[in-house]
């Protein structure tokens, strides 16, 4: 079982949808990332997150450190929110989901 | 600032040669990762330094890869020989201290040993 599980692994939606993606880890952490990769291959660190939840325009992300689990939430998405989507877990390394890719179709 | 600068962007190389990939961090920032991703394995971290001292190299596959920070500006990653397995996107990014902030990542470079 991998420490980093990711759903779901892959995810289409229509323009303007509410886009929710999830992370689970089985490990202890001090932060947790997430990350975008586009279709180029780029990639961008979306939020770090130790505790609650941040927002920045129209993505959210929570995380629930008892629970062992985080979320990333896209609003109103965009077919630019086309990408892969992938959860970090930081302690002394760093752990990588599988990733989601995820489509908004116009 | 031009962000993280990696060099070069694309490298073909046969195996048995040496690979020098080369990585020029954000002005400021005191940590440094190396990071390769494959499509078997997604994305791995290979090492990261704090202020130009390796402190995690347990993610470097073997011994034919080394990485060094002569300086705060600089990090270089060697493949010595190089292997069709070694195949892969290499990121390199940097933060302002490891654990504690967002990193930022360079473009990569896509290595193709044949």
């Amino acid at each position: 079982k991998n420490e980093v599980e990711q759903s779901p692994q892959n995810l289409t939606a229509q323009e303007g949808e509410f886009i929710t993606i999830n992370c689970s880890y089985s490990v202890g952490i001090s932060a947790l990332h997430w990350l975008q990769q586009h279709p180029g291959g780029g990639i961008v660190s979306l939020f770090m997150l130790s505790s609650g939840k941040k927002k920045h325009g129209r993505l959210i992300a929570t995380i629930n450190i008892q629970e062992k689990h985080s979320s990333l939430h896209i609003t109103a998405s965009h077919p630019r929110d086309s990408a892969v989507y992938i959860c970090a877990v930081r302690n002394n390394d760093m752990r990588f989901g599988a990733g989601t890719r995820l489509t908004v179709k116009p | 600032d031009a962000g993280v600068i990696q060099s070069p962007r694309h490298e073909v190389t046969e195996m048995g040669q040496e690979v020098t990939l080369r990585c020029k961090p954000i002005s400021g920032h005191n940590s440094l990762f190396w990071y390769r991703q494959t499509m078997m394995r997604g994305l791995e971290l290979l090492i990261y330094f704090n202020n130009n001292v390796p402190i995690d190299d347990s993610g470097m596959p073997e011994d034919r890869f080394s990485a060094k920070m002569p300086n705060a500006s600089f990090s270089t990653l060697k493949i010595q020989p190089s292997e069709p397995r070694d195949s892969a996107v290499y990121f390199c990014a940097s933060s302002l201290r490891a654990g504690t902030n967002e990193q930022f990542f360079g473009p990569g470079t896509r290595l193709t040993v044949l």
